[in-house]
């Protein structure tokens, strides 16, 4: 599975639009990128999926140029409940394999929301 | 529809000791894996479960085990505990429908 790099973590401030890449030079060509969020003592919570250009749902945006070696996850208007560790997978996870492939965890991105 | 549910919530062992972690799938979900997350890592997989058979491996010593049961419910089992295997245990369920993985909260170890 390709391997991925996050920044440890970032701060932000309320209201804010937060942008957090993830880079993965490695990417097959049936891995697909999928973001999850972790409050503290809580399991990873699924946000978003995508395998190329943009994708948009109610809670994030995900954006992936045409080389697929890096994506963006974006989150409108940050508030408080925001704070947690974010997490960028690659792999075949889509489909039938999304709940049948194990899914491989970097360390995450910590993103801290400032009042 | 009822979520993921693990139990205990928080547990202490000492060294050596055995210990048994429960988890409940989601309604409708035949599949569930586990996973160990140490504090500041990110969750690493441990092994899956497929009506009632193991169907996949992580890097982790025999010591650790599980069982899936006919109503999809889990269990996993560690002997001889170890200081290393303090961590949140992650169950997570899922379908073979292709909707995902849905965590439970986890079962915090503590070995001491």
């Amino acid at each position: 599975l390709a391997k991925t790099t996050q920044p440890i973590s970032m701060d932000s401030y309320e209201g804010q639009e937060v942008n957090i890449t993830c880079s993965h030079n490695n990417i097959a060509t049936n891995d697909y990128i999928t973001w999850y969020q972790q409050f503290p003592s809580q399991g990873p919570r699924f946000i978003i999926q995508g395998y190329k250009t943009k994708v948009t749902n109610e809670v994030a945006s995900l954006f992936i140029p045409a080389d697929r070696k890096s994506s963006t996850l974006s989150l409108p208007r940050v508030s408080l409940s925001d704070t947690a560790v974010y997490y960028c997978l690659v792999g075949p996870y889509r489909g039938v394999n999304f709940g049948n492939e194990k899914l491989t965890f970097g360390t995450g991105t910590r993103l801290t929301i400032i009042p | 529809e009822t979520g993921v549910t693990q139990s205990p919530t928080h547990l202490i062992k000492t060294r050596g000791q055995q210990v048994t972690l429960r988890c409940s799938s989601q309604s409708g979900h035949n599949t569930v894996s586990w996973y160990q997350q140490a504090l500041g890592q990110g969750p690493q997989f441990i092994f899956q479960y497929y009506r009632e058979e193991e169907n996949g491996r992580g890097n982790f010593p025999p010591r650790f085990s599980g069982l899936q049961f006919p109503n999809y419910s889990s269990e996993l089992n560690v002997n001889a505990l170890e200081l290393d295997d303090s961590a949140l245990y992650l169950c997570a369920s899922s379908s073979t429908t292709g909707t995902g993985w849905y965590f439970g909260p986890g079962t915090r170890l503590t070995v001491l």
